[in-house]
């Protein structure tokens, strides 16, 4: 089924530790985005990226990182995560027509311990 | 800056309307969305209008554009507990590929 895939579902984590979400796209999108969402404060656009070989920030970028090494991945990278970190991750890939919405993954949770 | 807003909480009763109203920011947005979330799931998209547009109507969802305000509401007619989810508006904003999310309203459909 063509879609977005993320990994893992959940992760429990130890504060300071590194950790890697996984997204693919078999889409072949050319935008994709990391949000996070959080209770009362809806999603909030951590990193974008409009093409492979290009990412942007987002309304909360701190303390996380992307690359797009090419048209189908987009990993967000937390280099040492903290508390505040814990939340549900989306990634998202937008359709390259006019319309242009949204395909989420079913997310992954994240717990900082 | 950017920025999309949102009531929190919306409660109706089985076949009543509801009405979920949002603001933006960005008046050059193109495009705007609306889109669901249902627990424990991704968001959906649901439905969404140009910005030359003052309303769609696609089946009991009806979408209304008042770009002078910057307002933007869904109203579901007839609704039924099956719509009861977080419902998320959202602006595309020009020129940079973003797309900006309200904080969702959760619509909370009683019998």
């Amino acid at each position: 089924i063509a879609g977005i895939t993320q990994a893992p579902t959940s992760q429990i984590l130890a504060a300071g530790r590194r950790m890697t979400l996984r997204c693919t796209q078999d889409m072949r999108h050319n935008a994709m985005y990391w949000y996070r969402q959080d209770l009362g404060l809806g999603l909030r656009l951590i990193h974008y990226s409009n093409t492979a070989g290009t990412t942007g920030k987002g309304e909360v970028p701190d303390g996380y990182s992307v690359s797009r090494a090419n048209t189908d991945d987009f990993p967000l990278t937390l280099a040492s995560a903290v508390p505040s970190q814990t939340s549900v991750y989306f990634c998202a890939s937008r359709a390259d027509r006019n319309t242009g919405e949204l395909f989420f993954g079913e997310g992954s949770r994240l717990t900082v311990l | 800056g950017e920025d999309v807003e949102q009531s929190l909480f919306l409660s109706v009763r089985e076949g009543d309307s509801s009405v979920i109203n949002c603001t933006y920011t960005d008046s050059s947005s193109t495009y705007l969305y609306w889109y669901k979330q249902e627990p424990g799931a991704g968001l959906q998209l649901l439905t969404y209008i140009f910005s030359n547009m003052d309303m769609k109507q696609d089946q009991r969802l009806t979408v209304l554009l008042n770009k002078k305000d910057k307002h933007l509401s869904l109203r579901i007619a007839d609704t039924q507990t099956g719509d009861s989810a977080i419902y998320f508006c959202a602006e595309s904003i020009s020129n940079t590929g973003k797309l900006i999310f309200g904080q969702g309203t959760t619509l909370q459909v009683k019998p």
